[in-house]
């Protein structure tokens, strides 16, 4: 069974940092490309970043919100993505999922990390 | 940049009837990298539909995809109580590589 498990969010200042974790199981990980979606209390989906699994070269992806502040990476051994953020800003406040990529969509999601960034 | 909008916003319906939610795209999606989620309060989104008409594992027949270029469609043939919820699409492969649409509601009437 697939499994997702996010972790690490919690509530940091405006300019603080953040590193956010995704423990995967039932699959093989290091073959998958990744991605971190978040979601601003009641608000919509937005993509935030992307790996791709050891076929790609673990090639990274950011949207422009993100991009300079945030960084994807994975530890295929330990079949585990992170989310190392920077800088956080108040818009960043939102619920973080990760995501398994299945031909460009999404077949498996994590259950969340909320992630509140506020003074 | 690609964005899609989705049309209409909330849509009333009542447990029986069929519902029809649009997708539009400002520039042509490839139909292999269009994908319908379903989100409930609460919970993470549920993938229905990838390659713009192939159902994923486990999503009742009554969930169908259609659609090609830039405008997409998804049916929902006879609603069921479980239905009513908030509906995404999805597009990756354009700048940025991956992006939704702002989600139709669907609410009983």
């Amino acid at each position: 069974e697939v499994q997702l498990l996010d972790s690490g969010g919690g509530l940091v200042q405006p300019g603080g940092s953040l590193r956010l974790s995704c423990a995967a199981s039932g699959f093989t990980f290091s073959s998958y490309a990744m991605s971190w979606v978040r979601q601003a209390p009641g608000k919509g989906l937005e993509w935030v970043s992307a790996i791709s699994g050891s076929g790609g070269g673990g090639r990274t992806y950011y949207a422009d919100s993100v991009k300079g502040r945030f960084t994807i990476s994975r530890d295929n051994f330990k079949n585990t993505l992170f989310l190392q953020m920077h800088s956080l800003r108040v818009e960043d406040t939102a619920i973080y999922y990760c995501a398994k990529d299945y031909s460009g969509a999404y077949d498996f999601w994590g259950q969340g990390t909320m992630v509140t960034v506020s003074s | 940049e690609i964005v899609l909008t989705q049309s209409p916003g909330t849509l009333s319906l009542s447990p029986g009837e069929r519902a029809t939610l649009s997708c539009r795209a400002s520039q042509s999606v490839s139909s292999t990298y269009l994908a319908w989620y379903q989100q409930k309060p609460g919970q993470a989104p549920r993938l229905l539909i990838y390659g713009a008409s192939s159902r994923a594992a486990g999503i009742p027949d009554r969930f169908s995809g259609s659609g090609s270029g830039t405008d997409f469609t998804l049916t929902i043939s006879r609603l069921e109580p479980e239905d009513f919820a908030v509906y995404y699409c999805q597009q990756y492969g354009s700048s940025p590589l991956f992006s939704f649409g702002p989600g139709t509601k669907v609410d009983i009437k």
